[in-house]
């Protein structure tokens, strides 16, 4: 069974301060992405990561920054929160060669 | 990038009743269309997928149908059931050897409530 797990089901920040999101996937999966999921609008992607130290911009990269070390781990970084970014934060990961996409259980972020 | 649309952004059907929900995108290269369940409070989780060679899937009580001359897909749950209540989510995407192509991008979601 493939698992993704998040660091925090629930995360409260402050405005301006650094918050750091979590994401480990223990299939070995190549692809790991990052979403942020609003009422009304879906899924939009944030950033992508298709292999180690590599990452590429999704839809709404504006705020935020990722962090891909190890292959396992996909860290999703706020460097100065916004209460416009207050939102439920999910994880995927996908093997290079197949189609679907696992995700994590999601993190709801508020910002005050 | 692909454009995508779901329609409608929000269906009620009484038990027994079928839904359909239909995903229109934008992008002739697509040929995989997958549809993703997210019940309320977990996480999505693909039900159903097709790809560009097959016009027609089906999996017991859900279906997926492609007109790719159109530009879309559309995913019927028949006989439903109050636990088919959740939102559902189209992406259609190219190939996966496609480097620019690696993410899919989600269509904004029908939530369907199947009422007892």
């Amino acid at each position: 069974d493939v698992k993704v797990t998040q660091s925090s089901r629930y995360l409260v920040k402050r405005t301006g301060e650094k918050v750091f999101l979590e994401c480990v996937q223990d299939m070995d999966h190549e692809n790991m992405f990052w979403y942020r999921q609003d009422p009304g609008l879906g899924l939009r992607l944030i950033y992508f990561s298709y292999d180690v130290k590599m990452k590429e911009k999704g839809d709404i990269p504006e705020g935020y920054s990722v962090s891909r070390e190890k292959k396992e781990r996909f860290s999703l970084i706020l460097e100065s929160a916004s209460t416009n970014q207050t939102s439920m934060y999910l994880c995927a990961s996908r093997p290079g060669a197949k189609a679907e996409q696992y995700f994590g259980p999601g993190t709801r972020l508020t910002v005050t | 990038g692909e454009n995508v649309e779901q329609h409608p952004s929000t269906l009620s059907v009484q038990e027994g009743d079928s839904a359909v929900i239909k995903c229109t995108y934008s992008d002739s290269a697509s040929n995989y269309f997958p549809w993703y369940k997210q019940e309320l409070g977990k996480r999505p989780q693909l039900i159903i997928d097709i790809r560009s060679n097959v016009g027609e899937k089906k999996d017991q009580r859900i279906a997926v149908t492609l007109n790719k001359t159109a530009k879309h897909f559309s995913l019927h749950i028949t006989e439903t059931q109050p636990e088919d209540s959740a939102v559902y989510f189209c992406a259609p995407k190219r190939g996966l050897s496609s480097g620019s192509a690696r993410q899919l991008t989600f269509g904004s979601g029908t939530q369907l409530t199947v009422l007892p």
